[in-house]
């Protein structure tokens, strides 16, 4: 069975420091991989997607960015948080190649900037 | 007009009752439905994963669509205190599999 593993579940970092979040997925292969940010009240925000390695479209212009190193691993990176970039992140992944079929979530890190 | 509307609540209810969580959409063209449960501090977990019109049943959940109203629901028979939670409906649009996600109905069931 396929599983999606993110970490760490909480952090908390300082204005102005660098960020790395990871996810990979288990189980199967070419999947398309998702990143997420989550705010109160504000619903699931999509900041990047990924249909193969070293492919990666933003959504929204901001100051994160994503890579995929590798077939089943997703990275979300900041070289400089923001006060703004304090959120819940997650990561999913879905079938490659076929549009219309359902996300599967992580857990998702909890950011705090301070 | 947003493409996905849903009543963000929160919904309290008797442990036992029948809940009705509702979205509504206005893209005619979306054909795959899906509603996900979301506990605190949790990624959202896949609950239902429809298509087209019709109702399907799991257990205690039912979804229902109705393309011609552009309206979906979900219910949830003898609710229980861990039902509790935030429902999001979601449907995919265009060709790389991104979903568009309704902004969660948030569900209390009381003992």
């Amino acid at each position: 069975s396929q599983t999606i593993h993110q970490w760490p579940a909480t952090l908390v970092q300082p204005v102005g420091s660098p960020l790395s979040l990871e996810c990979t997925v288990e189980g199967t292969s070419n999947p398309n991989l998702y990143w997420y940010r989550q705010a109160a009240g504000r619903g699931l925000q999509l900041l990047f997607y990924s249909v193969g390695i070293g492919q990666i479209s933003s959504e929204v212009p901001q100051n994160l960015s994503a890579s995929r190193p590798q077939d089943r691993q997703f990275i979300l990176s900041s070289k400089k948080l923001l006060l703004s970039d304090s959120g819940f992140y997650l990561c999913a992944w879905s079938v490659g190649q076929n549009s219309n079929q359902p996300q599967h979530f992580g857990d998702g890190t909890r950011l705090s900037i301070l | 007009q947003k493409e996905v509307e849903q009543d963000p609540g929160p919904l309290s209810v008797p442990e036992g009752a029948i809940v009705s969580l509702n979205c509504t959409y206005s893209n005619s063209a979306f054909q795959y439905f899906m509603w996900y449960r979301q506990y605190s501090r949790k990624g959202p977990e896949l609950l239902m994963y429809t298509y087209s019109s019709g109702n399907k049943e799991d257990g205690r959940f039912t979804a229902q669509v109705d393309k011609s109203s552009k309206y979906i629901s979900l219910f949830i028979r003898d609710s229980q205190p861990s039902d509790s939670a935030t429902y999001l409906c979601a449907m995919p649009k265009g060709s790389q599999g991104n979903l568009i996600f309704g902004k969660g109905t948030k569900l209390s069931v009381k003992p």
